[in-house]
């Protein structure tokens, strides 16, 4: 079952902006990921924080996560038009495998 | 860019055809998964594999099948297509089942 739910559906930001989404979940989990897919393609793993954590930092990205709220936000900063892509969280909630959101898509315009 | 592949990227067939979809990693994970995701919208999860000759079906009910015989080696078969069989198939594998998972490109099946 999807656990995770991610909030905007769709985002449109101009280059140099930043974007945030946000992603509810409804159990207790171990860990929470973030993916981005290109049209067409696969998923490729942004950053992983993990539930002792609060916020994790990578490049121009910004994770948080609030286990008592469940849920999490993933913030990119000064953002560009390869940014544009869909973006997933995905939960591990202990089971046999993650569970992925439904996604939110960003359009970043020049 | 992960280790891991699928073939075909593109597929086109008709109705009642056998397909297989591979599927293949270097990384020597023993987790891989088959996820169906239409497009524009949530990733499906339809089998999961812990390692060899190990195979599970997954939250999604799905007509295909999957075998595991060897680790870096996962194929998905349609023994007869559908054109409800239409959809983008990716593949993923991981270390553990909580850690990261890396995907193919994926195949995108259209069903006529």
């Amino acid at each position: 079952s999807q656990q995770g739910e991610e909030d905007p559906q769709a985002l449109s930001i101009q280059e140099g902006e930043n974007a945030t989404m946000n992603c509810s979940y409804k159990t207790s989990i171990n860990n929470l990921q973030w993916y981005r897919q290109n049209s067409g393609r696969g998923l490729v793993h942004l950053i992983l924080i993990r539930s002792n954590e609060r916020e994790k930092h990578s490049g121009r990205l910004r994770v948080t996560l609030d286990t008592s709220k469940k849920s999490s936000s993933l913030l990119i900063t000064a953002s560009r038009a390869a940014d544009t892509a869909s973006y997933f969280c995905a939960t591990d909630a202990g089971g046999y495998a993650l569970n992925f959101g439904k996604g939110t898509s960003l359009l970043v315009t020049p | 860019e992960a280790d891991i592949y699928q073939t075909p990227r593109y597929l086109v067939i008709g109705t009642g055809k056998k397909i297989t979809l591979e599927c293949s990693q270097t990384m020597g994970h023993d987790k891989m998964y088959w996820y169906q995701q239409d497009p524009g919208m949530e990733l499906h999860l339809i089998h999961y594999s812990y390692g060899v000759n190990s195979t599970e079906k997954g939250d999604l009910s799905s007509e295909s099948t999957v075998s595991r015989i060897r680790t870096e080696h996962f194929p998905l078969t349609l023994e007869s297509a559908r054109p409800s069989h239409t959809s983008q198939y990716l593949c993923a594998s991981s270390e553990t089942l909580s850690e990261t998972q890396y995907f193919g490109p994926g195949t995108r099946l259209l069903v006529l």
